[in-house]
């Protein structure tokens, strides 16, 4: 079974909007967290949520958990032409100490001017 | 901002000819992983190691891949005889605990002919 879908696959926002995206999983976690990708380079972590926790805010971002729908969502607020790239939710269901993270499939945001 | 680092950034090989792929960790991380992402596919976990060990493997994390940290600095991955389809992304990170955050480097392009 997949673990880590977010929809919508594609999403194309206007300057100064908000762009929200999703992410399911089907299996307990530690922890879920967001990443970016912008085009062929690295992951920059964005946010990580416990499984304890419901909602967690840093800068313009938000992300919230609902573990009893195994849903995630990312709101980005005040969008800039900056933050096109796309954007990964990755849940940790590692039985050792470290994080074995199982990425989703990714929301390409393009933020016009 | 201190940062992982990958070399080489890309790397051209002939099946069933080994390769090391080289990571420098961020100095004070204890937990190190590699991750890879075939193009157009999800970002995959491989393997984590913490403690000179490794804690954790995938199903992708056969014979033909091994992982060293042959000094205090430096973090490989060697995958023994390549073949077609080892073809992919491959990004080294780390963290400072298990369960933390990930800092993934720029990854290195593998390209198996």
């Amino acid at each position: 079974s997949q673990q880590g879908e977010e929809d919508p696959q594609a999403l194309s926002i206007q300057e100064g909007e908000n762009a929200t995206m999703n992410c399911s999983y089907k299996t307990s976690i530690n922890n879920l967290q967001w990443y970016r990708q912008n085009s062929g380079r690295g992951l920059v972590h964005l946010i990580l949520i416990r499984s304890n926790e419901r909602e967690k805010h840093s800068g313009r971002l938000r992300v919230t958990l609902d573990t009893s729908k195994k849903s995630s969502s990312l709101l980005i607020t005040a969008s800039r032409a900056a933050d096109t790239a796309s954007y990964f939710c990755a849940t940790d269901r590692g039985t050792g100490g470290g994080n074995k993270l199982t990425f989703g499939t990714g929301t390409q945001l393009k933020v016009e001017l | 901002e201190p940062e992982v680092t990958q070399t080489p950034s890309h790397q051209v090989t002939q099946m069933g000819q080994e390769v090391i792929l080289r990571c420098v960790p961020i100095s004070n991380h204890l937990y190190f992983y590699w991750y890879r992402q075939i193009l157009g596919q999800k970002v995959e976990f491989l393997v984590s190691f913490y403690n000179n060990e490794i804690s954790e493997k995938s199903e992708i994390f056969d014979d033909q891949f091994s992982v060293e940290r042959p000094d205090g600095s430096n973090f490989t991955l060697k995958i023994r005889s390549t073949k077609l389809e080892d073809s992919a992304m491959y990004f080294c990170a780390s963290g400072r605990q298990g369960r933390e955050k990930l800092f993934f480097g720029s990854g290195t392009q593998l390209s198996v002919l």
